[in-house]
Parts: C-alpha cells; sequence; structure tokens
C-alpha cells in the first residue's frame, strides 16, 4: 500500500514555462516533506523542503505547496530550464510513531524540459 | 569536502550468495541510511545506523544486516540473495538522524542477482 503517491510517471514542459509536479499522501502522521531531483547514475540531491506547519515554501525557482486537508502537495518550477529535466521525487516523514530516518518515497516524476 | 562514496558501483551475484556493500559518509557525518531502489520505484528505507548503532528499520528481513565503524563508514550485508533483491542500493549520510535536508546520497550499487 503506497502511502506517497506520485501519479504522473513523466511530464513533458517547454522551456521558460512552468512545470507543476503532483504529490498525494495517505499517512495523516506526516509532518514533515521533501522533494528530491536525480540525474541519471546520480544519487537523489535535495531540492525543497516543507513542514506541515506551513502550506507554502519558496526557494528561488521552487515553490512547494501543502494542502493538508487534501493531503498533496506539489512542487512549481519556474521558469523552467532544460537543466531541470530530471526524475523528482516526493518524500514523506512522521516524527513520531516511526523510526528514524524513514523517508517514505513515492515512484518519482521524469520531467523533461524541452529546448 | 568529499561526498558519499559507495562501492562497488554494480556487481552480479548469484541467488543464494551474499553480497556486501560499502559505504564512506560524507566528512563530518554520524549517520548513515541505507535504501533500496527497486526498478520504477522510489527508495525503500532499510535501516539506518547513528554512532555505530541500529537506529531504526524498515521493513526487510533479518537476511538484510549491517554495520557502522568507528570513523561512520558503513556496510550493508544481503545474505541468502533473491532474485527480487536485484535493486539499486543507495547510502546515504547526515549529521544526524531525522535531519532528512541535510542526506547526501551516494550513486548507489546496482545489484543483479541471477
Amino acid at each position: 500500500d503506497q502511502q506517497v503517491k506520485q501519479n504522473s510517471p513523466s511530464l513533458s514542459v517547454q522551456e521558460g514555462r512552468i512545470s507543476i509536479l503532483n504529490c498525494d499522501y495517505t499517512n495523516s502522521m506526516f509532518d514533515y516533506f521533501l522533494w528530491y531531483k536525480k540525474y541519471p547514475a546520480e544519487g537523489p540531491t535535495f531540492l525543497i523542503s516543507i513542514s506541515s506547519i506551513k502550506d507554502k515554501n519558496e526557494d528561488g525557482r521552487f515553490t512547494v505547496f501543502l494542502n493538508k486537508s487534501a493531503k498533496h502537495l506539489s512542487l512549481h518550477i519556474v521558469p523552467s530550464q532544460p537543466g531541470d529535466s530530471a526524475v523528482y521525487f516526493c518524500a514523506a516523514s512522521a516524527s513520531t510513531g516511526g523510526s528514524q530516518g524513514n523517508l517514505i518515497f513515492g515512484k518519482g516524476t521524469k520531467l523533461s524540459v524541452k529546448p | 569536502e568529499t561526498g558519499v562514496t559507495q562501492s562497488p558501483t554494480h556487481l552480479i551475484k548469484t541467488r543464494g550468495q551474499q553480497v556486501t556493500l560499502r559505504c564512506s559518509s560524507q566528512s563530518g557525518h554520524n549517520t548513515v541510511s541505507w535504501y533500496q531502489q527497486a526498478l520504477g520505484q522510489g527508495p525503500q528505507f532499510i535501516f539506518q545506523y547513528y554512532r555505530e548503532e541500529e537506529n531504526g528499520r524498515g521493513n526487510f528481513p533479518p537476511r538484510f544486516s549491517g554495520l557502522q565503524f568507528p570513523n561512520y563508514s558503513s556496510e550493508l550485508n544481503v545474505n541468502a540473495l533473491e532474485l527480487d533483491d536485484s535493486a539499486l542500493y543507495l547510502c546515504a549520510s547526515s549529521l544526524g538522524p531525522g535531519q532528512y535536508y541535510g542526506y547526501t546520497f551516494g550513486s548507489g550499487t546496482r545489484l543483479t542477482v541471477v
């Protein structure tokens, strides 16, 4: 049973436009959410995170929105650049009731930004 | 500042064999977490080591075991390999448990069980 779901395996966007990657979760105990980016033959790299006490967090071109009532978060990339082409993983954790370090990942969304 | 180094990068093993994967943590990091990423899936938590002790474990059988050494490097051992163990194994180090935003992942070890 998947607790973190990324329902779009792939997304193609034109350079300069907005990329929106979506993520849904089922476990109401999750209180911290992260996005990781992964290039082929490299490990995931941390991109941006959000705590459940917030509904928005921005870092440059990247913004994460959290809708707790819908158990939904999204990553917005504006403007998208060809170098953003990668697999994006949504991950979640619970500060209580689970083991430390236990990040639950979605299956990932492959973003392609076309020049 | 060196990152996380994993070895080997690839290996092929036969079903029933045992395998040891290695991870050197980033300088200054005392916590190592191991993840298994099967094809088409996201990384799945195996366990975490903090100051040489297991600090949490995911839903993996006991034939998955680990060690952390005084220099904070770590090993993942898998006994009685099964075909489903074929995956990318990722190691991540951090300054402490729960420092998820500070996770530095290695490039992984691609294990193929035949």
